[in-house]
């Protein structure tokens, strides 16, 4: 199994403002995700972290808005940037294990803006 | 496209059985993952199919058919600590990345 650790925790933000989220894996992974899920829904990837590439995002998430960074198999980070009250969310960092039968997920940053 | 139905809440009573059903239509498929996830927490793992029929793990139980494009989880001898939402997810399977497709959840809630 892999253990995340996802920084920080949660975080009260001014509007127009930028946040990173840092996310560390114990062990190198291939792949790896971040997911957004809003109040009392369900999640929804954003984009999957490349390590030596760019991001590839999903529809409706850009990389102006969400830039990502992956500098070696075992750490990664998303900004949410220029920030506005719809960003509030819970974000989630995912990896799946080397047999890819199991995906594990960071604690989350509870993110409000304000 | 990408389609996942679950039922958005349930209830059920303390040591009785519950049943939560997952339909989907996806672009690819090379798995379905049911997560728990309870309240102000990240999804715990629950289980993974990746060939027709059932899969038992203690109190927890889960089954797919690829031809319906239908999964259900079964959840036994229910406690309270089971109160918690339910998210099933299709790996997809169209491109390389793995990356998981999350229905909307469904939220159970067990009752004395």
């Amino acid at each position: 199994s892999a253990v995340i650790s996802q920084k920080p925790s949660r975080d009260i933000c001014q509007r127009g403002t930028s946040l990173t989220i840092q996310c560390q894996v114990d062990s190198q992974v291939t792949m790896m995700f971040w997911y957004r899920q809003q109040p009392g829904q369900s999640l929804t990837l954003i984009a999957t972290a490349n390590q030596g590439s760019e991001a590839t995002y999903e529809s409706g998430f850009v990389i102006d808005k969400f830039p990502i960074s992956r500098p070696n198999l075992t750490f990664s980070t998303l900004t949410v940037s220029n920030m506005s009250p719809e960003d509030s969310s819970i974000y989630l960092c995912s990896v799946l294990d080397s047999l890819n039968t199991e995906a594990f997920f960071g604690q989350g940053t509870r993110l409000t803006v304000v | 496209g990408q389609n996942i139905d679950q039922p958005t809440e349930m209830t059920a009573t303390e040591g009785a059985i519950v049943q939560i059903n997952c339909t989907y239509q996806t672009s690819g498929f090379n798995g379905l993952f049911w997560y728990q996830q309870h309240a102000g927490e990240a999804p715990t793992f629950l289980s993974y199919n990746v060939l027709d029929g059932l899969e038992e793990k203690g109190r927890f139980s889960s089954f797919l058919s690829r031809s319906k494009g239908y999964s259900y989880l079964l959840l036994k001898e229910l406690q309270m600590k089971d109160s918690a939402s339910y998210l099933c997810a299709v790996r997809d399977g169209s491109s390389n990345t793995g990356k998981l497709i999350f229905g909307q959840g469904t939220t159970l809630q067990v009752k004395p």
